[in-house]
């Protein structure tokens, strides 16, 4: 079945530390994204990535970096300098340009707690 | 860009059709609207999109006032497997690259 793979489920890492998310997707869509979840919050987009090497800031890009070599492959690297990154990440991606006329299909999340 | 109002939560009972509004006062001319689910621990996944009138699928109806400044998402004859959060989505291409704003979302709970 095709779908977007988030690992690992739960990641624990003590302050200081840098810590990378991975997400794979076999839906061979062009675009890829990175969402932040906090309790009570809607999603927060991070970064985003419309075509292998290039990607963009989205509305909570500072502590956070990530890359795209692969068309499957878009993970999510959380800095040292995050302030607060204990949070729910999701990945998701769409056929192209963005969710418009494009829906977003999600994994099933990292949840990243930071000690 | 446009921020999007919801109710934070919502009671129902099974059987029962239910409408969850979207308010979206400053939708910009190229703004689509978009639906999702969301069970916890897991990603949302997508119900509905529309950018005018009606749109109907399978599992939902949206729909969107001549203005666009809101949004109804209808579910028919909900069940206790409907218990979720939903958000409403506001996107579109801003300068400068793609913007994105979820609500909060809206939490209905259905009831036996």
């Amino acid at each position: 079945d095709g779908g977007i793979t988030q690992s690992p489920k739960y990641l624990f890492r003590k302050e200081g530390q840098n810590v990378t998310l991975s997400c794979e997707q076999n839906l061979n869509h062009d675009a890829m994204y990175w969402y932040r979840q906090d309790p009570g919050q809607g999603l927060r987009l991070i970064y985003y990535s419309q075509i292998v090497n290039d990607f963009q800031k989205g509305d909570i890009a500072e502590g956070y970096s990530v890359s795209r070599e692969k068309k499957e492959s878009f993970p999510l690297t959380v800095t040292s300098a995050q302030k607060n990154p204990t949070a729910f990440y999701l990945c998701a991606s769409s056929i192209g340009g963005g969710p418009i006329n494009s829906p977003l299909h999600f994994g099933n999340g990292t949840r990243l707690t930071v000690t | 860009l446009a921020k999007t109002t919801q109710p934070i939560s919502m009671d129902s009972y099974e059987g029962q059709e239910v409408n969850i509004t979207c308010s979206h006062n400053n939708i910009a001319t190229n703004d689509y609207i978009t639906w999702y689910q969301q069970f916890p621990s897991q990603g949302p996944r997508f119900i509905i999109q529309g950018y005018k009138t009606k749109v109907t699928n399978e599992v939902a109806s949206l729909f969107i006032p001549a203005d666009r400044k809101s949004s109804t998402l209808s579910l028919p004859r909900v069940s206790l497997s409907d218990t979720a959060v939903y958000y409403c989505l506001v996107s579109n291409r801003g300068t400068g690259g793609f913007k994105t704003i979820f609500g909060a979302g809206t939490r209905l709970f259905v009831k036996a």
